[in-house]
């Protein structure tokens, strides 16, 4: 069964902290996404990378980085941890194209204390 | 990507079909329906998409109106498991994100 792991099912960190968040697929798809989700915003996208070493820019990058050096893992980084990016984090992939669903992690829940 | 208009709450009976619908009125010739579900305090699920033609798999099935400006996602014999958030998503065929609206809440009860 195709799978996206996230590295840690819940986290606390402190602020201004430097926080990775890792996630890994096992399918071999070309594409990798990160999402936070909170209550009342849904889920918005944070960042998205087509290939390894390429990153874009989604809905609300400020405040993190990615880092995607082999296609099966796509890193999230809090530079300096603050009290609102505690949330929800959804890591997913596909595979490049029209047509092909995504299928996404169980979740981090990040609280910065 | 055209915009999606779903209700925000929908109930059904235990075994009864579940009609989850869908306005896409602004949809262009190669966008895609997709439908997801998020179960509480998991990740999306993908369900289904389509392009013109009615769809079906193990899952569920997916109705798109002829004019493509509607659709809906049908669970034919809807379980407790199947309560979660349903959300219906239009893409076009370039490699853009999907962006997730407020979807719809299913509750299904016994």
């Amino acid at each position: 069964d195709v799978k996206v792991t996230q590295s840690s099912r819940y986290l606390v960190k402190r602020t201004g902290e430097k926080v990775f968040l890792e996630c890994v697929q096992d399918m071999d798809h070309e594409n990798m996404f990160w999402y936070r989700q909170d209550p009342g915003l849904g889920l918005r996208l944070i960042y998205f990378s087509y290939d390894v070493k390429m990153k874009e820019k989604g809905d609300i990058p400020e405040g993190y980085s990615v880092s995607r050096e082999k296609k099966e893992r796509f890193s999230l980084i809090l530079e300096s941890a603050s009290t609102n990016q505690t949330s929800m984090y959804l890591c997913a992939s596909s595979l490049l194209g029209p047509g092909y669903g995504y299928t996404f992690g169980s979740g981090t829940r990040l609280t910065v204390v | 990507d055209a915009k999606t208009t779903q209700p925000p709450s929908m109930d059904c009976a235990e075994g009864r079909a579940a009609n989850l619908p869908c306005n896409h009125s602004t949809i262009s010739g190669n966008e895609y329906v997709y439908w997801y579900r998020q179960i509480h305090s998991q990740g999306p699920q993908y369900i289904i998409h389509g392009l013109k033609n009615n769809e079906t798999n193990e899952m569920a099935s997916l109705i798109i109106t002829e004019d493509r400006k509607s659709s809906t996602l049908i669970l034919p014999h809807a379980t407790l498991r199947d309560t979660a958030v349903y959300y219906c998503i239009v893409k076009g065929s370039g490699n853009t994100p999907l962006v997730f609206g407020k979807g719809t809440r299913l509750s299904v009860i016994a």
